[in-house]
């Protein structure tokens, strides 16, 4: 099945700073990857996704690039706000009538003022 | 007001009783998910259902049961059989067609 790893565990940045989160799957048919934001004791809401057909997607601040060839894919916050504080899973999957999505671990984002 | 919703938020239960976590939609979708969260291991995919009275077993599927006799509601039980069964539970749901999930507001379940 497919695997999903996710680097790092946890991410400290100044307000103002980019942060990077990267993660790198397994499972070369996957051809789904969003990325979901857990506020504390909140409900994962999906922030931004992209599918395998693209290398790069922008919405605002956040960006998210994948290399299909590598199995990986990134998320990319600029500017970072102390809104952005929280906990950010990506995810894989083959897209179909149920996508089964295989999540990473998490990064805990802290921005500090 | 149209939504996924779970019930309770919070749940006790003393070792060895089986409990059933609700969870509804009415946002009209085919698929549903349980995924259960513990620290520091990300959300890993209890059972999932396509269609009304027909589910499949996710990763993590030993120790717990789940029904799909409505399209709004997919329960699940947490049996006496899982072995470690305090946790966060998420349920989610997607159309058909489309891959966002939306996930529901979760329900801690503390076994004592």
């Amino acid at each position: 099945g497919e695997n999903v790893e996710q680097h790092p565990s946890t991410l400290s940045v100044q307000e103002g700073d980019s942060a990077v989160i990267k993660c790198t799957y397994s499972d070369s048919a996957s051809n789904y990857f969003p990325w979901y934001k857990q506020e504390l004791g909140k409900r994962p809401q999906l922030i931004i996704d992209i599918r395998s057909n693209v290398g790069e997607k922008k919405d605002q601040r956040i960006a998210v690039t994948l290399n299909k060839t590598a199995k990986h894919f990134s998320l990319h916050i600029t500017e970072t706000q102390p809104e952005d504080s929280a906990v950010y899973f990506c995810a894989a999957s083959l897209t179909g009538t149920a996508s089964k999505l295989t999540f990473g671990t998490g990064t805990r984002l802290q921005v500090t003022l | 007001d149209g939504g996924i919703t779970q019930s309770p938020k919070y749940l006790f239960r003393k070792e060895g009783q089986n409990v059933t976590l609700s969870c509804e939609q009415n946002l009209n979708h085919d698929a549903m998910y349980w995924y259960r969260q513990d620290p520091g291991q990300g959300l890993r995919l209890i059972y999932y259902s396509q269609i009304v009275n027909d589910f499949q077993k996710g990763d993590i599927a030993e120790g717990y049961s789940v029904s799909r006799e409505k399209k709004e509601s997919f329960p699940l039980t947490v049996t006496s059989a899982q072995k470690n069964p305090t946790a966060f539970y998420l349920c989610a749901s997607n159309p058909r067609g489309d891959n966002e999930q939306f996930f529901g507001p979760g329900t801690r379940l503390t076994v004592l």
